[in-house]
């Protein structure tokens, strides 16, 4: 079955810092790699997705570029800043899932001023 | 955004006794899901609908039954709640395959 692996958390940055969040996946077919993003007490809006490899997504300065070769999907942003103080989510979906998506465990990031 | 709502944000309940949990759309979207989001296991699915009337369960299922009688409308409903069931329940809907998800803000649920 589908899985999506996340770097363990959580991380802490200063704000200005360069960030990376790793994202490796199992999937069936081609899938469709997404990240989500969760602020405190409210639900999850997509941040950014790509849907074949080599692709780029971007979105707020974040950027992921959909890896089939090592299936990976790591999310890097060059200056963070206090209000991406956040839990991402890196997530798939394949064509048979009738758009579910498969998420993995989550990644809280902190970043001090 | 999509317009998504859930009733009710916040409930304390009893072991034993029936809960239902409700997600409305104003978006017209075909796919609705319901996930449970736990520490250290993320987001799981819990049912998912992809017409009314259609649904399936998804990987954690257990204790757990559905129902989408209109489009708009998706009930989750916990049997005979257990404090296993004591987590944060999101509703999302959306278009299918390659298609962002649109997300609830959240049922904190408490099962005592």
């Amino acid at each position: 079955g589908n899985s999506v692996t996340q770097m363990e958390g959580p991380v802490t940055l200063s704000e200005e810092a360069f960030l990376t969040i790793n994202c490796t996946y199992t999937a069936t077919g081609y899938p469709s790699l997404f990240w989500y993003v969760q602020y405190p007490g409210e639900g999850l809006q997509l941040l950014l997705k790509a849907t074949k490899a080599d692709d780029k997504g971007s979105n707020k300065g974040f950027e992921a570029t959909y890896r089939k070769e090592t299936t990976s999907f790591h999310l890097e942003k060059g200056s963070v800043q206090v209000s991406d103080s956040a839990v991402y989510f890196c997530a798939l979906s394949d064509s048979t899932s009738y758009g579910k998506l498969t998420f993995g465990q989550g990644t809280i990031l902190t970043v001090h001023p | 955004d999509a317009g998504i709502t859930q009733s009710p944000r916040h409930k304390v309940t009893e072991t034993g006794t029936p809960v239902t949990l409700r997600c409305h759309q104003t978006e017209n979207h075909r796919y609705m899901y319901w996930y449970r989001q736990d520490p250290g296991h993320g987001l799981r699915l819990i049912h998912y609908s992809y017409g009314v009337k259609d649904t399936d369960k998804g990987e954690v299922s257990d204790g757990y039954s559905v129902s989408r009688s209109k489009t708009e409308d998706f009930l989750l409903t916990l049997e005979s709640a257990t404090s296993s069931q004591t987590s944060v329940y999101f509703c999302a809907s959306g278009q299918g395959y390659n298609e962002k998800l649109f997300f609830g803000s959240g049922t904190q649920l408490s099962v005592l």
